[in-house]
């Protein structure tokens, strides 16, 4: 149990689905992360909610839009995705953005595959 | 920029080995230094850090010091078991400017019976 639950663990979607990817944190941290990691490729860093405001969106395409309504959610609206969009998304959270030795606290990710 | 780099892997290794894998960094600034592991179906998790230079961090057997004459925080195990198979990320966080920590590429750990 790490503190950070994303669900569904599992997606299966066609390119032309719509669907959502949702993390939740009862950490009380607020600051939060979405990672994608693809098999042989370095984690990479997709978007970054410091107090709900979005501080880092690094190059992501638009097909990957992100919703933080609150310090204790996090979503990614998924529409319109590519074959190589395939990947393990992992949400994670850290204390306040101050505190810049906190670790971040990862969820077990969502696999999710495009047909 | 700042970066962290790591050991390719994957690593080897017999049940009660010893481990070490090579962490070394670049940055700007003072940065704290973590280590993370994921075990397979996980997400990452916190095996230790260190804040400042010559901290030693430790967890689970796993052992880290931040050498800031040499910018490395290699990761050492004296025996190994099976159940450390897993995958091991080098990372770094700057306490003076951005708190979004930089990660290594990650170290696959195999540990045979």
């Amino acid at each position: 149990e790490t503190g950070v639950t994303q669900t569904p663990r599992h997606l299966v979607m066609g390119m032309t689905n719509k669907k959502s990817l949702k993390c939740e944190q009862h950490l009380g941290h607020n600051a939060m992360y979405w990672y994608k990691q693809s098999a042989k490729k370095p984690l990479e860093l997709m978007f970054v909610y410091s107090l709900e405001e979005r501080v880092e969106n690094n190059s992501v395409p638009s097909r990957f839009s992100p919703e933080c309504p609150n310090s204790s959610h996090l979503f990614l609206h998924l529409h319109t995705l590519q074959p190589e969009d395939s990947a393990l998304y992992l949400c994670a959270s850290s204390q306040d953005p101050q505190g810049r030795n906190q670790p971040q606290h990862f969820g077990d990710g969502t696999r999710l595959s495009i047909l | 920029g700042d970066s962290v780099t790591q050991m390719e892997g994957p690593v080897t290794l017999s049940e009660e080995a010893f481990l070490t894998i090579n962490c070394t960094y670049t940055a700007t600034g003072y940065p704290s230094l973590f280590w993370y592991v994921q075990y397979p179906g996980e997400g990452l998790q916190l095996l230790l850090k260190a804040t400042k230079a010559d901290d030693k961090g430790s967890n689970k057997g796993f052992e880290a010091t931040y050498r800031k004459e040499t910018t490395s925080f290699h990761l050492e195990k004296g025996s190994v078991q099976v159940s450390d198979s897993a995958v091991y990320f080098c990372a770094l966080s700057l306490s003076g400017g951005s708190y979004i920590p930089t990660f290594g590429r990650g170290t696959s750990l195999i540990v045979h019976p």
